[in-house]
């Protein structure tokens, strides 16, 4: 079945640092990939679409200055957190859509952010 | 805009017995209606879905869903539970098809017990 990967799976930082997370598809191609967002015992809120060869879509109320999308090929799109700090600590789910073994998106195992 | 409630917080249900986990939504147009359960540290794993045809969907793990228009519900069923069911469900809907942002509900946790 589709497989995507998410690294790292758990990232702790300083305030002010910058991380990055990576979301790949193992083995399909996907011109899409959705970046979420869960706080714990809530559900996931959608942050943004992520293109490939084009300029992420953000959803309302998120700030694309402060979380980067690069989706730098056909396999892989990353999610970078400038300038974290507390509030920005969270689960950072992805997903991809493919067809085999089924029509549907799937997902990341997700990376969890702890910024102190 | 869309969106999908579900109204539990949280479900028991000893094994055996059978259970349900209940989704309404709203969307504009025809619905693409989703499943996915989630265990602990680990991704959405894809249950079922509903695009068209019968209203009754059968997924996963003996997992199956009845999707009621006049209702605008789409409840996760199973008719024997077993301990190892016990997870977080996320019913889920997009408008425009699968390939599409999800709008997700709130989560409900689905605890089976001996």
């Amino acid at each position: 079945g589709a497989v995507v990967s998410q690294h790292p799976s758990w990232v702790i930082c300083k305030s002010g640092t910058s991380v990055k997370i990576e979301c790949r598809s193992l083995d399909f191609q996907a011109t899409t990939m959705f970046w979420y967002r869960q706080f714990p015992k809530q559900s996931l809120m959608l942050m943004a679409t992520s293109n490939e060869g084009s300029k992420a879509t953000y959803e309302q109320g998120v700030e694309k200055d402060k979380f980067l999308i690069n989706h730098a090929s056909l396999t892989l799109s990353t999610l970078t957190v400038t300038s974290a700090h507390p509030e920005d600590s969270s689960f950072y789910i992805c997903s991809a859509p493919w067809t085999v073994p089924q029509e549907t998106q799937y997902f990341g195992p997700g990376t969890r952010l702890l910024v102190l | 805009a869309q969106s999908v409630a579900q109204p539990e917080d949280q479900v028991n249900v000893a094994e055996g017995n059978p259970l349900t986990v209940k989704c309404t939504y709203s969307v504009s147009g025809n619905p693409y209606l989703f499943w996915y359960v989630q265990y602990p540290n680990r991704g959405l794993q894809f249950l079922l879905k509903y695009i068209t045809g019968d209203n009754l969907v059968k997924g996963s793990y003996g997992f199956e869903a009845e999707f009621n228009k006049s209702q605008t519900s789409f409840h996760l069923k199973k008719p024997s539970a077993l301990v190892s069911d016990s997870a977080l469900y996320f019913c889920a809907v997009s408008h425009t098809g699968t390939a599409s942002k999800l709008t997700f509900g709130t989560g409900t946790r689905l605890q089976v017990t001996l």
